[in-house]
């Protein structure tokens, strides 16, 4: 699986959009990127994935550029809640293998 | 309502003294995956199930071992816990599908003394 960086910490104004990037330059043609996060002493919690297309669901929204090397993961209205390390993951699109996690991004939401 | 279930939440044992993690999951689906995750570290993947397949990674130590007796369930067992097993283990789940997500179980802190 393609290697990802990001950024170590970040931070953010509550009620403000957090945009976390990620770039993924080695990244192929059949890899999914992934995001996902992790609030403290709890597992991992799936935020969002895609191929090629910008993607929105109910928690954030996903931006990848066109030649897929980099992406930004976009939290629209950050609450304090939303404090958490967040794994941007690179994953071959088939079947049952694992999610290989980096080292992801202290997002820290400030009062 | 909870769909990939770890219990303990916490678990105490001795050095050297075998210790099993349990996972259970609702989700009825063909994969089931374990992750030690050490203090501030990212979560590192020791092995997989795909149905009755099982998985290892290249570096996961022999001192680790599982077990599926079923679709629902999937245990880890420690056979002589050192000190530096302490960790949190995850289990998670997928369908094994293209493209298909993982779930995540809330793990188990395991403490060695």
């Amino acid at each position: 699986d393609a290697k990802t960086t990001q950024p170590t910490s970040m931070d953010c104004a509550e009620g403000r959009a957090a945009n976390l990037p990620c770039n993924h330059s080695t990244i192929s043609g059949n890899e999914y990127v992934y995001w996902y996060r992790q609030i403290h002493s709890q597992g991992p919690q799936y935020i969002i994935h895609g191929l090629k297309n910008n993607e929105t669901n109910e928690m954030a929204s996903l931006i990848i550029t066109e030649d897929r090397k980099s992406s930004t993961l976009i939290l629209p209205h950050a609450t304090l809640r939303d404090t958490a390390v967040y794994y941007c993951i690179v994953r071959h699109q088939g079947g049952a293998d694992g999610l290989t996690f980096g080292k992801g991004t202290h997002l820290i939401i400030q009062p | 309502d909870a769909m990939v279930i770890q219990n303990p939440r916490y678990q105490v044992t001795q050095f050297g003294k075998p210790v099993t993690l349990s996972c259970s999951q609702t989700l009825n689906h063909n994969v089931m995956y374990w992750y030690q995750q050490k203090s501030s570290q990212a979560p590192k993947l020791l092995f997989h199930y795909y149905d009755k397949d099982f998985n290892n990674e290249a570096d996961t130590p022999d001192n680790f071992q599982s077990r599926r007796p079923n679709t629902s369930f999937c245990f880890l067992d420690i056979r002589s816990p050192g000190l530096g097993d302490a960790a949190m283990y995850l289990c998670a789940t997928s369908s094994g599908g293209p493209g298909e997500k993982l779930f995540f179980g809330s793990g188990t802190q395991l403490s060695v003394l």
